[in-house]
């Protein structure tokens, strides 16, 4: 079946380490993004692609970085410097720019 | 700043209900509104409006934009419990097919 995994679904992070947070795709899609989602508010973007290759920030980027080496995978690491982790994230594909994004099932990352 | 409001934040109906969600915006560079449920994790996608005053329509639900007083409601009728859902609107902007988001309202349905 086609769709969006993501994995792992639950991760534990140490203070001052890095963790990566894997987002793989098999629609075939171009564009691929990150968002975090915090108890009682909505989705804000972290990052975004819309080839391979290239990415940009979206509205809180700081603390995380991306790379897009391939068409289906888009990992994110959160770094040490990102302060308040815990989160829920999510990561979408899209055909491309004007079209609907769809989501993976989403990756609960907490502070040990 | 752009801003996508939703409102109420949070509402409890019973099985049979009717139920109007709504979503207001304050974006430059508009070009659809999309309308998500989300339960335990993966947001999915429910409808897109890029045109005013077009109503979209899957069985119990259905949506509306309205761009001149830039705002969409999404009905849903004869409410069941696995309606329960958090709801989730977004604008997509003209360039780049960045998404901004509202907060949700969560919707609860009682037998």
């Amino acid at each position: 079946d086609g769709g969006i995994t993501q994995s792992p679904k639950y991760l534990f992070r140490k203070e001052g380490q890095n963790v990566t947070l894997s987002c793989e795709q098999n629609l075939n899609h171009d564009a691929m993004y990150w968002y975090r989602q915090d108890p009682g508010q909505g989705l804000r973007l972290i990052y975004y692609s819309q080839i391979v290759n290239d990415f940009q920030k979206g509205d809180i980027a700081e603390g995380y970085s991306v790379s897009r080496e391939k068409k289906e995978s888009f990992p994110l690491t959160v770094t040490s410097a990102q302060k308040n982790p815990t989160a829920f994230y999510l990561c979408a594909s899209s055909p491309g720019p004007v079209r609907p994004q769809h989501f993976g099932d989403g990756t609960r990352l907490s502070i040990l | 700043e752009d801003k996508v409001v939703q409102s109420p934040l949070s509402l409890v109906v019973h099985e049979g209900d009717t139920v109007t969600l709504n979503c207001s915006y304050e974006v430059t560079n508009f070009r659809s509104l999309l309308w998500y449920k989300q339960e335990k994790k993966a947001p999915t996608f429910l409808f897109m409006l890029t045109s005013s005053g077009i109503e979209k329509k899957s069985g119990r639900l259905s949506s509306i934009l309205d761009k001149k007083e830039l705002f969409s409601i999404l009905n849903i009728t004869a409410t069941q419990t696995g309606d329960s859902a958090i709801y989730l609107c977004a604008v997509l902007y003209n360039q780049g097919g960045k998404l901004i988001f509202g907060q949700g309202t969560e919707l609860s349905v009682k037998p």
